[in-house]
């Protein structure tokens, strides 16, 4: 099956500082990369995804990048502000799959943003 | 539009007690999820349908049973709670199965003592 594999486990960065999260994944039939944003106390949310057939995606200070042959993609915030402090969360799943209800999360990364 | 409810937010069990978790959506998205959440963890899937009458198992199904009789509810069924069954349960539903965006409901804290 499918292995996410998600780091760093935390992350603190100054506030207007960038911040970089990386997600390895294990199965080359893998097609849509979603990110999820959860905030204390609530249910995942999602941020941003790509879809196999796009090398990035921007939304504005939010970017995802995603390398099918290294099987890798990352998630890109700048200007971060304290309200992007939250764990996020990157998955990986094929389209058009028997299995199609299976997702394979990442372990989350803990973002602090310092004022 | 209240989107996925879950209800309890908050459960305390005692060992080999039972219970279930109730999931609701109304946004009529044919697939739905539920997930447990350790701390520091990722979500593990522990069974998804893909539309009424249909289930099928997840990551780590053992000790937990669900049904989908309608398109709206998906309850999540747990016989002789254990330790191992502390836990955040989220449910989940999407329009289009995993390859589309998810949208979870809120969370059950479950304790079992």
């Amino acid at each position: 099956g499918e292995n996410v594999e998600q780091h760093p486990s935390t992350l603190s960065v100054q506030e207007g500082d960038s911040a970089v999260i990386k997600c390895t994944y294990s199965d080359s039939a893998s097609n849509y990369f979603p990110w999820y944003k959860q905030e204390l106390g609530k249910g995942p949310q999602l941020i941003i995804d790509i879809r196999s057939n796009v090398g990035e995606k921007k939304d504005q200070r939010i970017a995802v990048t995603l390398n099918k042959t290294a099987k890798h993609f990352s998630l890109h915030i700048t200007e971060t502000q304290p309200e992007d402090s939250a764990v996020y969360f990157c998955a990986a799943s094929r389209a058009f799959d028997t299995n199609a209800g299976k997702s394979t999360f990442g372990d989350g990364t803990t973002l602090t943003v310092k004022p | 539009n209240a989107g996925v409810t879950q209800t309890p937010k908050f459960r305390i069990l005692k060992i080999g007690q039972s219970m279930t978790l109730q999931c609701a959506q109304d946004m009529n998205h044919n697939y739905m999820y539920w997930y447990r959440q350790d701390p520091g963890m990722g979500l593990k899937l522990i069974y998804y349908s893909v539309g009424a009458g249909i289930t099928d198992k997840g990551e780590v199904p053992n000790g937990y049973n669900v049904s989908r009789s309608t398109t709206e509810d998906f309850p999540l069924r747990l016989e002789l709670a254990a330790p191992s069954q502390t836990s955040v349960y989220f449910c989940a539903s999407s329009y289009g199965g995993a390859n589309t965006e998810a949208f979870f409901g809120q969370g059950t804290r479950l304790t079992v003592v």
